[in-house]
């Protein structure tokens, strides 16, 4: 089975500042689909970041960058130039392959102060 | 906007009684959905996969026969708590798949059960 662990319970940054969370996971697939979501007060979910596992580069989006390292099971999430609407709980993900079936890390809460 | 609506986002039932809850892809067809389970401040937790046309396939420790779950077209999954208890208290949330493969998710905006 596979599991996802984020040790970081909680995190918090100055706005402008850079912040990386820490995501592991364990699984004995070769493909499969990591995550990073976001869920702020409203309690909605918003992709922030979705990374392939056969590819070697890393993802970005805007602000948002992973460092994926497959052979260290790791997939850390740096958000740069943080701002206050970043404000929410992070979650990690992971998605075996040719399934739609997300698992989830425990989370982090992030608290971006101005 | 939103792609999966979830409806509805709050209720308050009486101990004993069944509360449903409908998630519906708005502009595509799902054959699968899943129901999450949130805690206050705890991860999600995948508590079954809804299959439109067959039975869904329910996540080790959830109980079938307290979360039915029907999936009557590809485009409405309902969940239905019964005989609901205080501890069936959560954040209940769905997903959907508009393509298969890893395509990210879209998620509901959740529906927050309180059972009196």
């Amino acid at each position: 089975a596979q599991t996802v662990t984020q040790s970081q319970p909680e995190m918090s940054v100055q706005e402008a500042e850079t912040v990386t969370l820490s995501c592991t996971y364990d699984t004995s697939e070769n493909n499969y689909y990591l995550f990073w979501y976001k869920q702020p007060p409203s309690r909605q979910m918003i992709l922030v970041i979705r990374q392939e596992a056969y590819k070697q580069q890393n993802a970005t989006e805007n602000r948002f960058s992973v460092n994926f390292q497959k052979a260290a099971k790791s997939f850390s999430l740096k958000i740069s130039d943080s701002q206050l609407g970043d404000t929410a709980m992070y979650f990690c993900a992971f998605m075996k392959f040719n399934t739609d079936k997300l698992i989830f890390g425990t989370g982090t809460r992030l608290q971006v102060f101005p | 906007g939103a792609v999966v609506s979830q409806h509805p986002s709050r209720v308050i039932c009486k101990s004993g009684t069944s509360v449903k809850i409908e998630c519906r892809s708005l502009d595509f067809q799902a054959t699968t959905m899943f129901w999450y389970r949130q805690f206050p401040k705890q991860s999600l937790m995948l508590m079954a996969t809804s299959n439109e046309g067959s039975k869904a396939t329910y996540e080790q420790g959830v109980e079938k026969d307290k979360f039915l779950i029907n999936h009557a077209s590809l485009t409405l999954s309902t969940l239905t708590v019964t005989s609901a208890h205080p501890e069936d208290s959560s954040f209940y949330i769905c997903s959907a798949a508009r393509d298969r493969g890893g395509t990210p998710l879209h998620f509901g905006n959740g529906t927050r059960l309180t059972v009196t």
